[in-house]
């Protein structure tokens, strides 16, 4: 059975780097079809896509998110990551990581990153 | 980007009723629709995609219709467990997006 989870610092200070990383077990992300993606959701708020990767190492992000973003895929960890530079208090959300075929089939709980100093 | 507008924010219903959810897009996303179910504490659940087909497992007194720029979410019983909130998303253009959800309370 598939499963994501997500994994990282839950609390970052304004300025740094947002790393996280997505381990997947139960299928490979190389198997070829489908993305992996990332979303947040801020606090009591809706639901923003960040971007995707697929296996062979095609990236796509936000244009709202500019520069900031980098995705990367590890296929002999089975596992992607997602880092978000220059961080800001408004970057604070519970990012999910997600099994993507244009829309979301499967998805990660959840892990809250707080933007604090 | 496309926006994509939900109606109404929030929607009180009782257990057994009927509930209509709405999801306006900007501009025609053909049927690249999907909803999703995001209970308390939770990760969204895929409900619907396509518009209208729903997704394995998916209980089916949930449906979706739908093309265009204007689609439903129906709930034709309510279930305790369907109180939650609910997202629609296009994905027929980049970048995908998101409303901004409908709660369906008691």
């Amino acid at each position: 059975q598939l499963q994501l989870q997500e994994s990282g610092p839950g609390l970052v200070k304004p300025s740094e780097t947002l790393s996280l990383t997505c381990n997947v077990s139960g299928v490979s992300i190389s198997s070829g079809s489908f993305y992996w993606g990332w979303v947040r959701q801020p606090p009591g708020k809706g639901l923003e896509w960040i971007g995707n990767i697929f296996y062979s190492g095609s990236t796509y992000h936000n244009p709202s998110l500019k520069s900031r973003v980098t995705l990367s895929a590890d296929t002999s960890k089975n596992q992607f990551s997602l880092k978000l530079s220059s961080v800001t208090a408004a970057d604070t959300a519970v990012y999910y990581c997600a099994r993507e075929g244009s829309y979301y089939l499967n998805w990660g709980q959840g892990i809250l990153v707080t933007v604090s100093s | 980007e496309i926006v994509m507008t939900q109606s109404p924010a929030t929607l009180s219903v009782s257990p057994g009723e009927r509930a209509t959810l709405s999801c306006r897009a900007s501009q025609s996303v053909s049927s690249n629709l999907a909803w999703y179910q995001q209970r308390p504490g939770q990760a969204p659940r895929l409900l619907i995609h396509g518009a209208s087909t729903r997704a394995t497992g998916i209980p089916a007194r949930f449906s979706g219709n739908g093309s265009g720029t204007e689609f439903t979410l129906t709930i034709s019983s309510l279930q305790s467990e369907d109180f939650a909130v609910y997202y629609c998303q296009q994905y027929n253009n980049w970048p995908q997006t998101f409303g901004q959800g409908t709660k369906v309370e008691i």
